[in-house]
Formats: structure tokens, C-alpha cells, sequence
């Protein structure tokens, strides 16, 4: 069974990079049959799809983050990357891992970013 | 469009049926999946493709669609199914793979 669980500073400084790891267990990062995304939550907010990977590195962005994101893969450490640059408040949310097929399934448990000085 | 259009807040009694709605273009190709999200938690999987449910999912949950409206439906609504709901796609309009709805809080009275 797949689980996933994110990684990476808690605290960014503004205009810096946040970069976050997502490290999956149970299963293969190079299975053909799954993508693999971050979605974020701001506070008290909904759901935002930030972006995805194929293990063959295809990558698909949300176009209001593209400029801003980088998503990567190391099949070696069966783990997925997150890096979005510039960083003001706004970004400031929870940041989720998840296995995605047609739908997004499981999901990591989530990790608080704040953005702040 | 690339969006999908939720109410904000649903509220049903204690054992009643509730449906929430989800609209939006890419709903007339692609089916939507819905998840289930509690204060502090990640969300959960509750309905996926045309109407099913992952393993651990009551089957007071079920899934429909209509044209470019998707529904999940809780028949006999109980306390710990207040969360809020969210559903998501692929999107049609080719600029980003998937979309979320903007979710709807249930409340069970």
C-alpha cells in the first residue's frame, strides 16, 4: 500500500525558494500507472493542484504557478521534489504529496509552510 | 473554463440524505472524484470514476453525474460526515491537467 509523506523547512523567508521532498514507501516511483502532484491549502482555504510528474520526468504545472515551480524526480531514492521560487505570504500553506491516477489517491499528511521574515 | 463550481455550505439532519454538487465544463468528459476533508486532516478519497467507493468507505456515499454536474450523495448522513467535501478532474480546456472545486462545508444538524 503506498504512503507518502512530505518533507522540508517549515519556515521560508519572503522572495526566498521553498523546496520540499515527498519520499514515497510501499510501492515504486516508476510505476507506470501513477503521476505524482503537490497540491496546496492555504489557510482556511480550498484545495489548489500545483503541479505533476511522470517518472519519466514529464512535468505538468498549474498555469498561475508555472513561472514559479519546478517539480523533480529521483527514482533512486523513490522520491519527488517541490521548488517554488520568490515566495511572498500568499504562499503560505499547507503543502500535500499525493499519488494521482484519474483522482488523488492516498495523500501525504501535509506540511505547514510559513512564509515570513 | 477550467473550473469547477461547488456550494460554499450544505447542511442536512441527523439520518437524512444530502447531495452535493459540483459544475463545471470538464464534467461532460471526465468523471469527477470527491474527497472528504476534516479540520487538521489531509482529505480522503471517497468517490472515484463513475461511482466508486475506495475500501473503508461507507456505502452511504455514491456518486452521479448529469451533463456537466457531478454529484456525491450521503444517504442517511451521520455526525462524523461533517467535513468539508471537495471535488476534482482532468481538465478540458488543455491548460492544466486537473482542477479542484472550491469545496462545500457540510454541517449534520
Amino acid at each position: 500500500q503506498l504512503q507518502l509523506q512530505e518533507s522540508g523547512p517549515g519556515l521560508v523567508k519572503p522572495s526566498e525558494t521553498l523546496s520540499l521532498t515527498c519520499t514515497v514507501s510501499g510501492g515504486s516511483i516508476s510505476s507506470s500507472s501513477y503521476y505524482w502532484g503537490w497540491i496546496r491549502q492555504p489557510p482556511g482555504k480550498g484545495l489548489e493542484w500545483i503541479g505533476s510528474i511522470y517518472y519519466s520526468g514529464s512535468t505538468y504545472y498549474n498555469p498561475s504557478l508555472k513561472s514559479r515551480v519546478t517539480i523533480s524526480v529521483d527514482t533512486s531514492k523513490n522520491q519527488f521534489s517541490l521548488k517554488l521560487s520568490s515566495v511572498t505570504a500568499a504562499d503560505t500553506a499547507v503543502y500535500y504529496c499525493a499519488t494521482i491516477s484519474d483522482w488523488f489517491d492516498p495523500w501525504g499528511q501535509g506540511t505547514l509552510v510559513t512564509v515570513s521574515s | 473554463s477550467s473550473e469547477l463550481t461547488q456550494d460554499p455550505a450544505v447542511s442536512v439532519a441527523l439520518g437524512q440524505t444530502v447531495r452535493i454538487t459540483c459544475q463545471g465544463d470538464s464534467l461532460r468528459s471526465y468523471y469527477a472524484s470527491w474527497y472528504q476533508q476534516k479540520p487538521g486532516q489531509a482529505p480522503v478519497l471517497v468517490i472515484y470514476g463513475k461511482n466508486n467507493r475506495p475500501s473503508g468507505i461507507p456505502d452511504r456515499f455514491s456518486g452521479s453525474s448529469s451533463g456537466n454536474t457531478a454529484s456525491l450523495t450521503i444517504t442517511g448522513a451521520q455526525a462524523e460526515d461533517e467535513a468539508d467535501y471537495y471535488c476534482n478532474s482532468r481538465d478540458s480546456s488543455g491548460n492544466h491537467p486537473w482542477v479542484f472545486g472550491g469545496g462545500t462545508k457540510l454541517t449534520v444538524l
